[in-house]
């Protein structure tokens, strides 16, 4: 089982809907998540840390569940510039500063 | 703000040719990391330093070698390039344990 996965899309969503997609990662121990954003060919970007207690940026909402060992993104009011894929990060919680990171989920956002 | 800068951008190497990439990053962060990314998979850590003189594998070094000789440089070399080490190689840092990662603009390696 790989340590964090993501469905890998495309989620085609028409400019203005709202999108959101899950991640699932296997440590219990883990303790740093984070959302990147990968344009194609381009290196990843940092978008927001998830927060216990769930957060939002703007029209991004993260939300993290540790019972079930799974972080959301959910963006509302979709924009063109919104297409990338969105990697999935969790600390390895047993290791020094080490992330382990998702495949990334494609988002397509079509006018 | 220069921020992570890669060198080089692209390369092609034939097979058995070796050749080192730069990482250099302006930030005064301790850790830093190199990474690979191939189509269809996640980014998979290759090998990592928590300080200047200091490195450690990652989940995939075999066929890399790196060095932290300076804070703000870390280098990996490719002794015998071989095909299968065809991919896009970033490399990013990181202040403290646990914190976001800046990465670089990624090298583009092809092996043939």
């Amino acid at each position: 089982r790989k340590e964090v996965e993501q469905d890998p899309g495309p989620f085609n969503v028409p400019e203005g809907a709202t999108v959101a997609f899950n991640c699932t990662y296997s440590n219990s121990a883990s303790q740093s998540f984070f959302w990147y954003r990968q344009d194609c060919r381009k290196e990843p970007k940092l978008l927001m840390s998830v927060y216990s207690s769930g957060n939002e940026d703007g029209r991004f909402t993260a939300q993290l569940n540790r019972a079930s060992q799974y972080i959301s993104l959910l963006i509302r009011d979709s924009k063109l510039s919104d297409s990338a894929t969105y990697l999935c990060v969790v600390n390895i919680a047993d290791s020094w500063g080490k992330l382990q990171f998702g495949a990334g989920t494609q988002v397509v956002v079509t006018p | 703000n220069a921020g992570v800068t890669q060198t080089p951008k692209f390369r092609v190497l034939k097979t058995g040719q070796s050749m080192t990439l730069l990482c250099a990053q302006d930030m005064n962060h301790e850790y830093m990391y190199w990474y690979r990314q191939d189509p269809g998979m996640g980014l998979r850590l290759i090998h990592y330093s928590v300080g200047e003189g200091t490195t450690a594998k990652g989940e995939v070094p075999d066929g890399y070698n790196v060095s932290r000789l300076k804070k703000q440089n870390f280098l990996l070399g490719l002794e015998s390039a071989a095909p299968s080490q065809t991919s896009v190689y970033f490399c990013a840092s990181s202040p403290r344990v646990n914190q976001p990662q800046h990465f670089g603009d990624g090298t583009r390696l092809s092996i043939l």
